[in-house]
């Protein structure tokens, strides 16, 4: 089993809808967690990070963790054909553990 | 403020050659992180320097290693070059030690292996 683990998609929604994407991880010991976005050619650009103490809203970026069955979601509201690239989880341990990311492709 | 600065950009080298890449992190910090992207292995963590120290390590052969100065800039180095090691190479900075940090990344140095 891997130590985060992410659907690798493609999750198409349309333009206006709500993405949600999910993260399960196995160390019940994390406590940060990070969200990438990644562009087609592009670096990883930190979008949204959460503690083990809450979920956390940034505009139409939503984090949440539920720390029982160790996941963590992000929800984009309003998706727009902007959003569309690849989104990492990323949960710290010894090292930064990274998913395999889950492409989203919003249409117009 | 500038972001992370990688150099090369692009690097073309034959398998057996040794490469040698560079990152300045953003200004004030001083944690540099490395790591490989490829298609099949996604992100993979190679290591951290603070304060001019290697943090931690990935699970990677000998033949990838780094420095930091003392100005924070740090170099990567990959010695007896296969196939396998052509990637997507990135660097990552944040102000304070420790990969449970917020991480701002550079925008890579893409190596082929010939």
């Amino acid at each position: 089993q891997k130590e985060v683990e992410q659907n690798s998609g493609p999750l198409s929604v349309p333009e206006g809808a709500i993405a949600s994407l999910n993260c399960t991880y196995s160390d019940r010991g994390s406590q940060s967690f990070f969200w990438y976005r990644q562009y087609s050619g592009k670096s990883p650009e930190l979008i949204m990070f959460i503690y083990s103490n809450g979920d956390k809203e940034d505009g139409r970026f939503t984090a949440q963790l539920n720390k029982a069955s160790q996941y963590v979601s992000l929800l984009i509201r309003d998706s727009q054909p902007s959003d569309s690239a690849t989104y990492l989880c990323a949960v710290p341990g010894y090292d930064m553990r990274f998913g395999a990311g889950t492409r989203l492709t919003v249409k117009p | 403020k500038a972001g992370v600065t990688q150099t090369p950009r692009y690097l073309i080298k034959t398998r057996g050659q040794q490469v040698t890449l560079s990152c300045s992190p953003i200004s004030g910090h001083r944690s540099v992180s490395w790591y490989q992207q490829t298609p099949g292995q996604g992100l993979q963590f190679l290591f951290e320097y603070f304060s001019e120290t290697q943090r931690n390590k990935g699970n990677f052969p000998g033949r990838f290693s780094g420095r930091q100065f003392s100005n924070s800039r740090s170099e990567m180095n990959v010695s007896t070059l296969e196939l396998g090691d052509s990637a997507l190479y990135l660097c990552a900075s944040s102000p304070v030690a420790g990969v449970s940090q917020p991480q701002h990344f550079g925008d890579g140095t893409r190596l082929s292996i010939l």
